[in-house]
């Protein structure tokens, strides 16, 4: 089986660095997702590593390493708009669907 | 260019009842992806369509149904609704099964009484 934890609930400064983490422990490892999702709204696809490392992309990276089951996302320069849930999802194998975490929901202050 | 569309956004039904949720797919996708997503969790899986077929499955009984037509579009039908269904369903489709362009739907959100 599956099983993904990451933190509830984050609360973070607007302009600040927030890095959201989230463990795994899946059979077949094969890539891992981050999806935002505001409330009410479809979760959008932020980024994908299945290689370890840093993946960068404007504001926001994405780290791995498979070898500790572990991910992370950071969020610079945040935002208020930056206030959602994030989503960290792993695919097993060669199955065609995601297994999600439970999700953390960012509060942005001023 | 359109992306995922879900009807209806909210539906409230009795215990016991059924109820079909709709989705047509980005344009270009020809691959539906269901999810149910309760409140203050992550979207779990319930199956794939692909080539009017379903392709995989997830840990959902078989009160749960689905459809895909020629048109790539898709419905989740659930017979003998339970307080437990209630959710927010998601959908979402992609290429060729390809979860990694993967394009969601804002959802419907189901309530039973």
């Amino acid at each position: 089986g599956q099983n993904i934890d990451q933190p509830t609930e984050m609360t973070a400064t607007e302009g600040a660095i927030v890095q959201i983490n989230c463990t795994y422990q899946t059979s077949g490892f094969n890539g891992l997702f981050w999806y935002q999702q505001h409330a009410g709204e479809a979760p959008t696809f932020l980024s994908y590593n299945v290689l370890d490392g840093l993946e960068e992309k404007g504001r926001f990276s994405s780290f791995l390493s498979r070898s500790k089951g572990y991910s992370y996302l950071l969020l610079k320069e945040l935002q208020m708009k930056d206030s959602a849930s994030y989503l960290c999802a792993v695919r097993e194998g060669g199955a065609n669907n995601l297994f999600f975490g439970t999700g953390t929901r960012l509060t942005v202050i001023p | 260019d359109a992306g995922v569309t879900q009807s209806p956004t909210h539906l409230i039904k009795t215990r016991g009842q059924q109820v079909t949720l709709r989705c047509s797919p980005k344009s270009g996708h020809d691959t539906v992806s269901w999810y149910q997503q309760a409140l203050g969790q992550g979207p779990q899986f319930i199956f794939q369509y692909y080539e009017e077929e379903e392709r995989q499955r997830g840990n959902f009984p078989d009160r749960f149904s689905g459809h895909q037509f020629p048109n790539y579009s898709s419905e989740l039908n659930v017979n003998a609704l339970l307080l437990g269904d209630s959710a927010l369903y998601l959908c979402a489709s992609s290429f060729k099964g390809n979860n990694y362009g993967y394009t969601f739907g804002s959802g419907t959100r189901l309530t039973v009484v």
